[in-house]
């Protein structure tokens, strides 16, 4: 089945550590995203890529970091400088960065737990 | 920018009972028009969507119509599920179609 893959779903992280978060998707998609959602709140995008190799930051990127050296992989890394990283992150994926070809797909999410 | 505004919620209905979501935007351009679904725990799915002025967007009963006079996508459906509790996240896209500007959300809970 084709899909977006996240893991772990939980993950519980010391303060003052960086951790990484996994995205794969097997849709063929071009552009890929990673989103924070806080409770009782929309999502706020972090950073997005719309081709291997190359990024954007988006609107909170600060205290993050991504790499995307394959199309179908986008990892997100929370690095120490991150004040409050508690949270649900969401990755999502779409055909590419077009008019028209813009819906996006998400994955199940992985939330963080800052201790 | 681009800026996405629901209805505030929390929402709570009875079982069958007829359910609007009211969602306006403000962008440059007739961006793409989304509606997605959050079950809790779980990442967004796509409900529906509409990509120009006067398309209706429809789904698992659930309609839209993307209204440009009003710059306005309402959510609707005629007799609510207890299986349709869920927050709702009206979307819309920017111009070159690189990224989602998404409204906060609304929690729709639906009683037996």
């Amino acid at each position: 089945d084709g899909g977006i893959t996240q893991s772990p779903k939980y993950l519980f992280r010391k303060e003052g550590q960086n951790v990484t978060l996994s995205c794969e998707q097997n849709l063929n998609h071009d552009a890929m995203y990673w989103y924070r959602q806080d409770p009782g709140q929309g999502l706020r995008l972090i950073y997005y890529s719309q081709i291997v190799n190359d990024f954007q930051k988006g609107d909170i990127a600060e205290g993050y970091s991504v790499s995307r050296e394959k199309k179908e992989s986008f990892p997100l890394t929370v690095t120490s400088a991150q004040k409050n990283p508690t949270a649900f992150y969401l990755c999502a994926s779409s055909r590419s960065g077009v008019v028209g070809a813009d819906t996006q797909y998400f994955g199940p999410g992985t939330r963080l737990t800052v201790l | 920018g681009d800026s996405v505004t629901q209805m505030e919620g929390p929402v709570t209905l009875s079982e069958e009972a007829f359910l609007t979501i009211n969602c306006t935007y403000t962008a440059t351009g007739y961006p793409s028009l989304f509606w997605y679904v959050q079950y809790p725990g779980e990442g967004l799915q796509l409900l529906l969507k509409a990509t120009k002025a006067d398309d209706k967007g429809s789904n698992k009963g659930f309609e839209a119509t993307y209204r440009k006079e009003t710059t306005s996508f309402h959510l609707e459906k005629g007799s609510v599920q207890v299986s349709d509790s869920a927050v709702y996240f009206c979307a819309l896209s920017s111009l070159d179609g690189s990224r989602l500007t998404f409204g906060e959300g609304t929690q729709l809970t639906v009683n037996p």
